[in-house]
């Protein structure tokens, strides 16, 4: 069965420091693979995506994820973290076909930042 | 313009009671979704049309039913709300399925 695996369920970084945040999943074809945050009381936004091609991909806010097939993981890194990007963090997969048609969620990771 | 609008964004209703989420999207997509997020922030499938027509209807109660008069619209209706029901539901579209989702704000319903 298709699932993620976000292993960190809180993580916290100082203001300027760098970000990786994990995700693995588990899926038998070709993932489309994304990443979403959502701010306290609101609705998610996608910071990125990955269908096909090069596998490191850039998003919003300064964020990227790379993708990497032989380990099943799209994690995603931002260089120096700013206080505004602390959040709940989600990656997802999309499945389609059959009687699928939607994108399963990690369980999120919660980021604090301290000043 | 809002791409994913739900309305309403609160609602506090009794145990017993019958309750609609309206959403519409103004992106021209053919799926449509109703996620539910637990107090713990996990997101779980509840239902996905594409074109108008089911094809998920997860593990939700029958007292749950979605409907969608048009590709624009799908509405979430609940019968004989239950305190278990209390959550964050979250309407979706993506371009098709399995695609990249745009979601709306979210109703926090509260039962008691």
């Amino acid at each position: 069965a298709q699932s993620v695996t976000q292993p960190d369920i809180h993580i916290t970084v100082s203001e300027g420091a760098s970000l990786e945040l994990r995700c693995n999943y588990s899926y038998g074809a070709t993932p489309y693979l994304f990443w979403y945050v959502q701010s306290p009381g609101q609705g998610l936004q996608l910071l990125l995506k990955y269908f096909s091609g090069d596998t490191l991909v850039q998003g919003i806010k300064g964020f990227e994820a790379e993708f990497k097939r032989s380990q099943s993981s799209f994690n995603l890194r931002k260089p120096s973290v700013h206080w505004s990007d602390a959040a709940e963090y989600f990656c997802a997969v999309g499945v389609s076909g059959g009687s699928q048609g939607n994108l399963i969620f990690g369980k999120g990771t919660k980021l604090s930042v301290k000043p | 313009d809002t791409a994913v609008s739900q309305t309403p964004k609160y609602l506090v209703t009794q145990m017993g009671n019958d309750k609609s989420i309206k959403c519409e999207q103004n992106l021209g997509h053919d799926t449509m979704y109703w996620y539910k997020q637990d107090s713990k922030k996990f997101l779980k499938i509840m239902f996905s049309y594409n074109n108008k027509e089911l094809i998920i209807n997860e593990t939700v109660p029958n007292r749950f039913s979605p409907k969608s008069p048009d590709k624009a619209h799908l509405n979430l209706h609940i019968n004989s709300l239950e305190l278990g029901d209390s959550a964050v539901y979250f309407c979706a579209s993506s371009p098709e399925t399995g695609t990249e989702a745009f979601f709306g704000q979210g109703t926090r319903l509260t039962v008691v």
